[in-house]
């Protein structure tokens, strides 16, 4: 399977806790995006790389929330003392900067229940 | 703010019929104009997209309808088949801000037999 992979797909943990994902893009594409998507809405850009650098940050992205790319290749999103309002899907995308239209491939998506 | 604000919420098609979702976008410097599929527990694949120097591009069943004085733009489901019941969503991009995606609210699509 060549695609954009996430794991884990489903996370339960209860409020105050640490979680981390972890995204594995496609292997040539040099851009990854973070997404969050709640229940029948569409999804929000949290953040992106391009290569391992982070070059932008939403507003949603609060201080419990981290993410990094080492080396270029995966990349992790911890949030920090999770809150119910975490709960939601976390999605993940790549794409390779240059190719017409840079289409982003998503994953299947980690689904974060917080309780 | 919301920038791409897409109706309707849900639609309800027979088999063989024509589906037909609109968006309408706020900001003219979008560069990039995305239709993604959504299934139930999947992530969303692209289904087709345009640039504004066009006014439509169709694919297979799938056509983009683009009006740029408008600030709006359309996806038609031609013949419209049960496996095509998912959810809809489109999306815009401008290159000059990392290309990533502003996505509509999403449309809830159901094709009866």
């Amino acid at each position: 399977d060549t695609g954009v992979s996430q794991d884990p797909r489903h996370k339960i943990t209860k409020r105050g806790q640490n979680v981390t994902f972890r995204c594995d893009p496609i292997s040539e594409h040099n851009r990854l995006y973070w997404y969050r998507q709640t229940l029948g809405q569409g999804p929000e850009f949290l953040t992106y790389f391009q290569n391992e650098a982070q070059l932008e940050k939403s507003r949603l992205l609060s201080d419990r929330f981290s993410a990094e790319r080492p080396k270029g290749s995966f990349s992790t999103l911890e949030i920090q003392r999770t809150e119910q309002g975490d709960s939601a899907m976390y999605l993940c995308a790549s794409s390779f900067l240059g190719q017409v239209g840079e289409t982003q491939y998503f994953g299947p998506g980690t689904r974060l229940l917080v309780l | 703010q919301q920038q791409v604000k897409q109706s309707p919420q849900s639609l309800i098609v027979q088999k063989g019929g024509i589906s037909i979702i609109n968006c309408a976008y706020e900001n003219t410097a979008f560069d990039y104009f995305p239709w993604y599929q959504q299934f139930p527990g999947k992530g969303p694949a692209l289904l087709i997209a345009i640039r504004p120097d066009v006014s439509e591009k169709k694919e297979g069943r799938f056509t983009i309808s683009f009006n740029k004085s408008a600030k709006q733009f359309s996806l038609h489901i031609m013949d419209s088949q049960p496996g095509d019941s998912a959810t809809y969503f489109c999306a815009a991009s401008l290159r000059t801000s990392g290309s990533r995606l502003t996505f509509g609210e999403g449309t809830q699509l159901t094709v009866n037999p």
